[in-house]
């Protein structure tokens, strides 16, 4: 079985831009969460979707924002970037089983943006 | 806020020790623990799991020990190895179908 899939492996935008990174998760899977890894704040959650719900969010500006299609793949956007956006964004699937939140996490390799 | 943190942001150990990496958890309503290893250019993969119902879970050579009372996690590494070396974190699940993560140790295994 596939694992989870994240393109592109690589970014480089500028100031200002805007993005789109997308996640595929592993097959059956219908739970996708995305992070932010940055090396001074570890992994950050920044939301959770389900069945083309967004379930949980974490704490960051609107610029950031995330879709899940009926096919159970993911996208994440971020808007306006700034320099602080830089980070390794990664993108974790998991069963989703109904109600139960305690399920490990499939993670993809992630993508790496820099922004200049 | 609801925080999982850990003692030790490194920790350097020879071939064929045992390593023991510590984390602390603040919410003690999480019922949920999990352990991920990353190693460089990869995405953290699981390791093991622990429910808030028990006190110690085995795997092949990963031991993993809740103690709620203090609200502190441990992973132990029995007979390390080269590729035992990675960033470990601990992490944490509460419900809301969100899992937190703490900031994690990097292990380095001396050969």
């Amino acid at each position: 079985k596939a694992g989870v899939t994240q393109t592109p492996r690589y970014l480089i935008k500028t100031r200002g831009q805007q993005v789109t990174l997308s996640c595929s998760p592993i097959s059956g899977h219908r739970s996708v969460s995305w992070y932010q890894q940055t090396p001074g704040q570890g992994l950050q959650f920044l939301f959770e979707y389900f069945s083309e719900t967004q379930r949980n969010k974490g704490n960051f500006p609107g610029r950031f924002s995330g879709r899940q299609f009926s096919n159970s793949r993911s996208e994440m956007n971020v808007s306006t970037l700034e320099l602080g956006d830089s980070a390794l964004y990664l993108c974790a699937s998991s069963l989703g089983q109904g109600a139960a939140p305690n399920e490990k996490l499939f993670f993809g390799s992630g993508t790496q943006l820099s922004v200049l | 806020g609801e925080s999982v943190g850990l003692h030790l942001p490194t920790l350097s150990v020879q071939e064929g020790d045992n390593s023991i990496i510590n984390c602390a958890y603040s919410n003690s309503a999480s019922d949920y623990f999990i352990w991920y290893k990353q190693e460089s250019g990869k995405g953290p993969q699981f390791i093991i799991d622990i429910r808030s119902n028990m006190d110690k879970r085995q795997g092949q050579r990963v031991t993993v020990l809740l103690n709620k009372t203090v609200k502190h996690l441990s992973l132990q590494i029995a007979a390390t190895q080269p590729g035992d070396s990675a960033v470990y974190f601990c992490a944490e699940n509460g419900g809301g179908f969100k899992t937190i993560f703490g900031a994690g140790t990097r292990l380095f295994v001396k050969a």
